[in-house]
């Protein structure tokens, strides 16, 4: 079946710190991929994605490249700020175009960013 | 424009119990998905609804059920719960030929 994995966390970072959270994912044919962002007792927010190999999504300075070859979904950003921390989620989504499907999620990666 | 909304905020509730969640979709989205979320994980998809059909379904038991209304908006149904059902539970919903799902604020809970 579907499945996401996410780099082991947490991550703590000084502010301005280069960012990279590493997402991989097993799966038939080509989903869509996503990053979701969840602030503390809030829900999911999407924060970017990417339908077909090789698009970037781009989002608040956060970028990430679907890499059919590597099957990863690697989330960037060059310097982060303090109000970057939050629980990051990678996720995939078949049946892309359509309402239908359900979101595969990882385990979901802790960032905590110092002043 | 009103975002996903689920209700209640936060519910406790004792084993073999039974509880009712509520989830109205963003205007304009007529699927809906909800979600468990354990602490310290991902969420895991519970079951998706379509035109008041469930369309879809996780590795979730009948414990679990649900229902869509004419208006879009969605119940999910727990029956006999368990300590283990204690998470939150997200709803999202999605537009017609969108694969976004966007995502309410969750309802917590919590089972003594």
């Amino acid at each position: 079946g579907d499945s996401v994995t996410q780099m082991e966390g947490p991550v703590t970072l000084s502010e301005e710190a280069f960012l990279t959270i590493n997402c991989t994912y097993t799966a038939t044919g080509y989903p869509s991929l996503f990053w979701y962002v969840q602030y503390p007792g809030e829900g999911l927010q999407l924060l970017l994605k990417a339908t077909k190999a090789d698009d970037k999504g781009s989002n608040k300075g956060f970028e990430a490249t679907y890499r059919k070859e590597t099957t990863s979904f690697h989330l960037e950003k060059g310097s982060v700020q303090v109000s970057d921390s939050a629980v990051y989620f990678c996720a995939l989504k078949r049946a892309g175009g359509t309402s239908y499907g359900k979101l595969t999620f990882g385990q979901g990666t802790i960032l905590t960013v110092h002043p | 424009d009103a975002g996903v909304t689920q209700s209640p905020t936060h519910l406790i509730k004792t084993r073999g119990q039974q509880v009712t969640l509520r989830c109205s979709p963003k205007s304009g989205h007529d699927t809906v998905s909800w979600y468990q979320q354990a602490l310290g994980q991902g969420p895991q998809f519970i079951f998706q609804y379509y035109e008041e059909e469930e369309r879809q379904r996780g590795n979730f038991p009948d414990r679990f059920s649900g229902h869509q209304f004419p208006n879009y908006s969605s119940e999910l149904n727990v029956n006999a719960l368990l300590l283990g059902d204690s998470a939150l539970y997200l709803c999202a919903s999605s537009s017609p030929g969108v694969n976004e799902q966007f995502f309410g604020p969750g309802t917590r809970l919590t089972v003594l």
